[in-house]
């Protein structure tokens, strides 16, 4: 089945420390993204990519980076620099068309 | 960007029909709506989209009048596993159209037996 894949499911980061999210899709979507939801909140986007080897800054990109080196593949590095990290991490892809975004089943992340 | 607004919360009781209503003053001639069910602790999962007038699919139906000011999410006799947060977004689908869509806070909806 075609889908998004993102791992790991649980994952802890101590002060200091970079940690990457992987997520991965083989719908042969064109765009990924990255979301960001806070208990009770709604998604905010963190990074986009529309094409390999390039994306941009949505609305809350400081302290992330992300890469977009193969199609199908684009993590995020949840940075030191984020002084407020813990939440929960979704994955999104969709293709060139007026298609919705399929979403990945989260990351959640929480600092020891 | 096409801001939506939606009711925070809802309760309903199994069996009956759900209407959750959405109301989008800004949106755009590119812009579709979608509707989106979130489970806790999972990703979104698509419900149904449309562009105008009436759309129906297995599980909801997508009302949207002439004037795309609003839309309505209808769930027909809803039960217990409905219970979810459901999302209303406005915007232009592409992929190529980046970061086109907003995620607002949501509607809670709580089914009881």
């Amino acid at each position: 089945d075609g889908g998004i894949t993102q791992s790991p499911k649980y994952l802890f980061r101590k002060e200091g420390q970079n940690v990457t999210l992987s997520c991965e899709q083989n719908l042969n979507h064109d765009a990924m993204y990255w979301y960001r939801q806070d208990p009770g909140q709604g998604l905010r986007l963190i990074y986009y990519s529309q094409i390999v080897n390039d994306f941009q800054k949505g609305d809350i990109a400081e302290g992330y980076s992300v890469s977009r080196e193969k199609k199908e593949s684009f993590p995020l590095t949840v940075t030191s620099a984020q002084k407020n990290p813990t939440a929960f991490y979704l994955c999104a892809s969709t293709s060139y068309s007026n298609q919705p975004q399929h979403f990945g089943d989260g990351t959640r992340l929480s600092i020891l | 960007l096409a801001k939506t607004t939606q009711p925070i919360s809802m309760d309903s009781y199994e069996g009956q029909e759900v209407n959750i209503t959405c109301s989008h003053n800004n949106i755009a001639t590119n812009d579709y709506i979608t509707w989106y069910q979130q489970f806790p602790s999972q990703g979104p999962r698509f419900i149904i989209q449309g562009y105008k007038t009436k759309v129906t699919n297995e599980v909801a139906s997508l009302f949207i009048p002439a004037d795309r000011k609003s839309s309505t999410l209808s769930l027909p006799r809803v039960s217990l596993s409905d219970t979810a947060v459901y999302y209303c977004l406005v915007g232009d689908m592409r992929g190529n159209a980046g970061n086109m869509l907003t995620f607002g806070g949501g509607t809670r909806l709580m089914v009881k037996p």
